[in-house]
């Protein structure tokens, strides 16, 4: 069976330019979450989703973070324009239970963002 | 702000000794859960202990919850190489339907 599948691995881009990473969940995984983890820390939820529906977005900067999930499957995650304080770990994990906090989340490798 | 405290930050042991992680929090809880993340990965779940449960066991792992000192720890029995990693533990907190984590205990396990 196959992880959650994150894409880029890495990017480096200048302050003020976009970027999107995306998340494919384990198949049959309703929720989905968008993590951002600085160095030395742990994950901080910045959206979950559940099937289409983002049902807690309220850690995310929506001034310049958004992102969907079209069809309930893939999710992008997009900023615009980027900070160098937005310089993290980007992390997307799923999970089969309808909030997730009965069992464990699934994590994909991460997307590193390095902002200059 | 993340809900969970792991104590030490970071550990330094030799292969084939125990390990022992602590995490308090705050809040009354439905479970809690611990991760490993190995350098430059995602991380893997290891082992959910929920509030009405003090002690769990998986392999080399055995995880004891106190509800009353709101406090959890983490124990790696014989400990090997392949152990090295960042550990964290992630709260359910009771009505606030959201995991929040802690920032985590850096494990070296020395061959």
């Amino acid at each position: 069976e196959a992880g959650v599948v994150q894409s880029p691995r890495y990017k480096i881009i200048e302050k003020k330019q976009p970027v999107a990473f995306w998340c494919n969940p384990i198949s049959g995984h309703n929720t989905l979450y968008w993590y951002l983890q600085n160095l030395g820390q742990g994950p901080e939820l910045l959206i979950r989703y559940e099937n289409e529906e983002a049902v807690d977005d309220s850690q995310l900067p929506k001034d310049r973070f958004s992102a969907e999930r079209l069809k309930g499957v893939d999710s992008t995650l997009k900023i615009q324009p980027a900070e160098l304080g937005d310089s993290a770990v980007y992390l997307c994990a799923s999970s089969p239970y309808e909030t997730g906090l009965d069992g464990e989340l699934f994590f994909g490798e991460g997307s590193r963002l390095t902002v200059l | 702000s993340q809900q969970g405290e792991e104590d030490p930050q970071a550990l330094s042991i030799q292969e084939g000794e125990n390990a022992t992680m602590n995490c308090s929090y705050k809040t009354s809880i439905n479970n809690l859960q611990w991760y490993r993340q190995n350098s430059g990965r995602g991380l893997v779940h290891l082992i959910l202990i929920r509030s009405n449960e003090r002690e769990k066991h998986s392999g080399r792992l055995r995880v004891t919850l106190d509800t009353s000192k709101k406090s959890s720890s983490l124990l790696i029995t014989a400990s090997r190489a392949a152990d090295t990693a960042s550990y964290f533990c992630a709260t359910d907190r009771e009505y606030g339907n959201k995991l929040v984590f802690g920032a985590g205990t850096i494990l070296r396990v020395k061959s």
